[in-house]
């Protein structure tokens, strides 16, 4: 596709259970990027890859969380043992890395709700 | 010191007015810089690029002063449509590609 894509849009989840969050970066985009973001609040990194590695995880808030990256184009991020403070959304970026212009592109986002 | 700030607004301006948005950051080796928008409920947008000559696009212009570490974004004539959040953001030199958003500055444009 043309931009990137999220799935799902919504998710509603009961405490405890886990999620599985997925990211289809634009194609080419060597880079991909995790956000949450809280209701009224600025974004939040979690993760960032560079192909498949993932060189910093530090944004990652606990071990619950945890992410991975395929053929250097779909991402998922899995919450295990969700809790009623990881209700936000979920934003996905890629980027080409082009020197002087890292530009990102976000997807709509995945809301979850963790009832 | 928050790596990059932005007052948070919300800034309530009439229709026509011109409005203009600072971001301070701290970090003075970043080496590209970007003010993206956000609507309610919707994803972040590139609005445009930052240069350290300045630059221009229709209504808006932006400005960047790396001596006293701050970007600028000028909004004229402002339309009830640019009513948003609008997200500084700047990218670090050297080998880390991990861009840092300002927490952005909320923007009202009223009849």
């Amino acid at each position: 596709g043309a931009g990137v894509s999220q799935s799902p849009s919504n998710k509603v989840t009961e405490k405890g259970k886990d999620v599985e969050l997925r990211c289809d970066p634009i194609s080419g985009h060597t880079a991909l990027y995790w956000y949450r973001q809280r209701l009224g609040q600025g974004l939040e990194f979690l993760i960032y890859f560079q192909g498949n590695s993932a060189p910093d995880k530090s944004g990652l808030p606990s071990d619950r969380f945890s992410a991975e990256r395929t053929g250097e184009s779909v991402s998922t991020l899995t919450i295990q043992r969700t809790q009623q403070e990881d209700s936000a959304v979920y934003l996905c970026a890629s980027s080409s890395l082009q020197v002087g212009k890292n530009i990102q592109y976000f997807g709509a986002g995945t809301r979850l709700s963790v009832l | 010191r928050k790596e990059v700030e932005q007052d948070p607004g919300p800034f309530n301006v009439p229709e026509g007015a011109t409005v203009a948005f600072n971001c301070t950051y701290s970090n003075s080796a970043s080496q590209s810089f970007f003010w993206y928008r956000q609507d309610c409920r919707k994803e972040p947008k590139l609005l445009m690029s930052v240069y350290s000559s300045g630059n221009e696009d229709g209504r808006f212009t932006a400005q960047l002063n790396r001596a006293s570490q701050y970007i600028s974004l000028l909004i004229r004539d402002s339309k009830l449509s640019d009513s948003a959040t609008y997200l500084c953001v700047v990218s670090p030199s050297g080998g880390s590609y991990i861009p840092t958003f300002g927490r952005g500055t909320s923007l009202i444009v009223h009849p």
